[in-house]
């Protein structure tokens, strides 16, 4: 069955530095590969998404993602992080319809907390 | 435009209690959604719909159950609430097959005790 993996819970970035996350997937297609973000009491936002193409992505608020096939990666970037960007963040990928996933049903990973330091 | 709106924000049930959780959205969106986050989780799809009358199972139906009368409302019905359906459950919708983003509502904090 399809599964995302984040492996990092909590990130610590100093503002103005560059931000990596990472995500691995597990599925048996060619996967639909999407970005979340959540802020405190709110719903999710879409960052960016992967479906086909070109495998470098380009999301709002900066950032940018590479699907990497050969290492069943989609990490996420930013060159330089603001305050406002600490939040919690999901990698998400479609799921199979055969698992519950007919309209486009999503799964998410555990989740990446980032906390920005001044 | 309010987008995807969910009531209540909380919610502290007994077991064996029951309750509806209510997801509208005004965008005349075809597609919705139920996903549930436990504490430390990733989101799970529970429920979806792809139009008026048109309901399916998501990754973990159990315990819930779902209907959608009008493209507006697509509430999530618990019958016999249990321990280990304390979460947050968000409500999502997008417009179609050919539309890619889906848009969350802000979540219902529901604990069962």
């Amino acid at each position: 069955a399809q599964s995302v993996t984040q492996p990092d819970i909590h990130i610590t970035v100093s503002e103005g530095a560059s931000l990596e996350l990472r995500c691995n997937y597990s599925y048996g297609a060619t996967p639909y590969l999407f970005w979340y973000v959540q802020s405190p009491g709110q719903g999710l936002q879409l960052l960016l998404k992967y479906f086909s193409g070109d495998t470098l992505v380009q999301g709002i608020k900066g950032f940018e993602a590479e699907f990497k096939r050969s290492q069943s990666s989609f990490n996420l970037r930013k060159p330089s992080v603001h305050w406002s960007d600490a939040a919690e963040y999901f990698c998400a990928v479609k799921l199979e319809e055969r698992s519950g996933g007919g309209a486009d049903g999503l799964t998410f990973g555990k989740g990446t907390h980032l906390i920005i330091q001044p | 435009n309010a987008g995807v709106t969910q009531t209540p924000k909380f919610r502290i049930l007994k077991i064996g209690q029951s309750m509806t959780l209510q997801c509208t959205q005004d965008m005349n969106h075809n597609y919705m959604y139920w996903y549930r986050q436990d504490p430390g989780m990733g989101l799970k799809l529970i429920y979806y719909s792809v139009g008026a009358g048109i309901t399916d199972k998501g990754e973990v139906p159990n315990g819930y159950n779902v209907s959608r009368s009008t493209t507006e409302d697509f509430p999530l019905r618990l019958e016999l609430a249990a321990p280990s359906q304390t979460s947050v459950y968000f409500c999502a919708s997008k417009g179609g097959p050919s539309t890619d983003t889906q848009y969350f509502g802000p979540g219902t904090r529901l604990t069962v005790l």
